[in-house]
């Protein structure tokens, strides 16, 4: 059974930019949330993908946007980049069904934007 | 709306005693809990989960949390600490049968002293 890949791993971006960072999901698994996690903090909620289509959101501007492929893999991608846009972006499968369906998080995309 | 609060940004134990993180939780509804586990320059790590199913729930690597509905709160345990559970420990909390993600502690930083 294949985990949760991220790529790239590493990034670096000056301010004003715009980035692309991929996830696959873990096999069987059809729900693709994203994270971001600010160094020393926990991970925030961005938004969730099910279906090919956005299935919630948390607080963050829509220059976050994402998508979701038929094969349930997904791109975040993050427009006219930030400095406190600096953060470990974490990107977690899940299973739908039932409410309950547990997260699994993948090695996550480490992005600093100068 | 969800919230977390984790009580203590950093615990330091000696190797062998007892481990204890505590989670308080807040949430309209009923809800799942997750402890995770994040090692230095990697992704989270699923140690354990509620989904209102027994109150006691055991993990992996021999941690085990108890949802009290009272008190609201999923405090981690584990009786014996080994020098491998330096790590940061993150509660989380779900909302039952919402399509919103996780919502995350800061935090608790363990450290094991020989």
């Amino acid at each position: 059974e294949t985990g949760v890949t991220q790529s790239p791993t590493h990034l670096i971006k000056t301010r004003g930019q715009q980035v692309t960072l991929r996830c696959s999901s873990q096999s069987g698994h059809n729900t693709v949330s994203w994270y971001q996690q600010a160094l020393g903090q926990g991970p925030q909620f961005i938004f969730q993908y099910y279906r090919e289509e956005e299935n919630g959101r948390g607080n963050f501007p829509p220059r976050f946007s994402g998508l979701q492929f038929p094969n349930y893999s997904s791109e975040l991608n993050v427009n006219a980049l930030e400095l406190d846009d600096s953060a470990l972006y974490l990107c977690a499968s899940s299973l739908k069904g039932g409410g309950q369906e547990t997260q699994y998080f993948g090695p996550g995309t480490r992005l600093l934007v100068l | 709306a969800q919230s977390v609060t984790q009580l203590g940004s950093h615990v330091s134990v000696s190797e062998g005693a007892l481990v204890l993180l505590r989670c308080n939780y807040s949430s309209s509804v009923p809800p799942y809990l997750f402890w995770y586990v994040q090692y230095p320059n990697q992704g989270l790590q699923l140690l354990l989960k509620y989904t209102s199913a027994a109150t006691l729930v055991k993990g992996i690597n021999g941690f085990e949390a108890e949802f009290k509905k009272s008190e609201t709160s999923f405090h981690l345990t584990k009786p014996s600490a080994h020098m491998s559970d330096a790590a940061e420990y993150f509660c989380a909390v779900k909302p039952g049968g919402g399509a919103d993600g996780l919502t995350f502690g800061k935090g608790t930083h363990l450290i094991i002293q020989p």
